[in-house]
């Protein structure tokens, strides 16, 4: 199985809205509305941010939001802020039953 | 409070033999899958397997297949990743995480294993 992809980089400024796609295959990101996210901070653990397509965890900002379009996913994050900077990486169920991650996206804040 | 709570790095020598832990407390153990994921070094996530405490049903993903082997001892709410023959190649950090909504929503701290000779 090849990983779902993800741009490797992303960027904005203090305030701004950016958005991380993550594309699959009818097999994964488009058969399910099984698509989670994650954000990890250098030297943490991952963290949910997002599942099933759109739905937020229990004390995740609602400037995180999630949705799908065929075989692509995104997560959107408005009104960036500086803690946000992080690697984020999108994750799927698949016809195999298991789950896939994406490659992992950089996102600095400018 | 859900807390999953890994063992201790580990530093092995290629062909050596390695098992680690993952605790849970604070839900019921027995009730949510958990899953294995591998972070090498500067690298992405990559998802290892599960297993479900309660029955110990456990499925892998291709690509660890025959390389690992995940196991679960209900007792005592821990959950266990193994090897039988170190590579270097398996140097990496590795996390254990409650599986729900077809997600990972509870990590444990990660466990760093380095083989070298």
């Amino acid at each position: 199985q090849s990983a779902l992809t993800q741009p490797a980089s992303v960027s904005g400024s203090p305030g701004q809205s950016i958005t991380i796609s993550c594309t699959g295959t009818s097999s994964d990101v488009g058969g399910y509305n099984y698509v989670s996210w994650y954000q990890q901070h250098p030297g943490k653990a991952p963290k949910l941010m997002i599942y099933e397509v759109s739905n937020r965890p229990s004390g995740v900002s609602n400037r995180f939001s999630g949705s799908k379009s065929g075989n692509t996913a995104s997560l959107t994050i408005s009104g960036l802020q500086a803690e946000d900077e992080a690697d984020y990486y999108c994750s799927s169920y698949t016809s195999s039953s298991t789950p896939l991650f994406g490659g992992g996206t950089k996102l600095t804040v400018l | 409070e859900v807390q999953l709570v890994q063992s201790g790095a580990e530093v092995k020598k290629p062909g050596e033999s390695l098992k680690i832990s993952c605790k849970g407390s604070g839900y019921s153990f027995t009730s949510y899958w958990i899953g294995w994921v591998r972070q090498m070094p500067g690298k992405g996530l990559e998802w290892m397997g599960i297993i479900y405490p309660g029955d110990s049903d456990t499925r892998y993903s291709p690509s660890f297949q025959g390389q690992v082997t995940i196991s679960a001892d209900k007792s005592i709410s821990t959950a266990y990743l193994q090897w039988s023959s170190l590579k270097a190649s398996d140097t990496a950090m590795y996390y254990c995480a409650r599986h729900r909504w077809e997600a990972l929503d509870y990590w444990g701290q990660g466990t760093l294993v380095t083989v070298s000779s």
